[in-house]
């Protein structure tokens, strides 16, 4: 079976600092994975995704993720984040092969901007 | 391109009632899925569904929960009878096919259930 762990619940942080949410995945078998914002009232938004090639990866809002597969992590960093930044972040994976598109997700972390 | 729509956007029952939610998917998307946002928790899937067959259902409960996409359009969620656990938001979501790099899926807005 798979899972998703966030490892943090809730995050503060000064605008303008740097912020690094964390993500650990569990699965047997080979997944993509993805970084989900949600904004109070609204749907989520798809901000990046890793699916093959350069472990780097570069999203909307100028946020990034890294993944590592020997620590199976799919940390979330922004060098300088916005008020506007505060939300929920949901980590998530999916099975490559799987044919269903489902997503599994972590628990998310709060992003709470303080100016 | 208008969005994922799910109505209503906020429902209050007592236990025991039932209660249906809407979703209208984005125009010529094939799947649609409902997964349920409890406070604290991610989103944890309840049904896909492929134009209107059932692709998974693994995790509905089916003693109180059932949807149906009758027309493979427009997707209805219903509850009867609600428990005090059924609290949460209810998210649909659409795409073109079902494919795991999800790369057209979209979510609508929510529709959040307080059972008191």
């Amino acid at each position: 079976a798979q899972s998703v762990t966030q490892l943090d619940s809730q995050v503060p942080v000064f605008e303008e600092a740097p912020v690094e949410l964390r993500c650990n995945y569990s699965s047997s078998v080979s997944v993509y994975l993805f970084w989900y914002v949600q904004y109070p009232n609204q749907g989520l938004q798809l901000l990046l995704k890793y699916l093959s090639g350069s472990t780097l990866v570069k999203g909307i809002n100028g946020f990034e993720a890294e993944f590592n597969k020997s620590q199976t992590s799919f940390h979330l960093r922004k060098p300088s984040v916005h008020i506007s930044d505060t939300a929920e972040y949901f980590c998530a994976v999916s099975l490559l092969s799987s044919n269903t598109g489902k997503l599994i997700f972590g628990q998310g972390t709060t992003l709470q901007v303080k100016p | 391109e208008a969005g994922v729509a799910q109505s209503p956007r906020y429902k209050i029952i007592e236990k025991r009632q039932s209660v249906a939610f809407w979703c209208n998917p984005i125009s010529g998307h094939a799947t649609l899925y409902w997964y349920q946002q409890i406070l604290g928790q991610g989103p944890k899937l309840l049904i896909q569904f492929q134009n209107n067959g059932v692709v998974d259902d693994s995790q509905l409960p089916k003693d109180r929960f059932s949807a149906e996409r009758l027309k493979g359009v427009d997707s209805t969620l219903k509850i009867q009878p609600a428990k005090l656990e059924d609290s949460a938001v209810y998210l649909c979501a659409s795409s073109p096919w079902a494919e795991p790099t999800n790369e057209k899926l979209f979510f609508g807005s929510g529709t959040q259930l307080s059972v008191l």
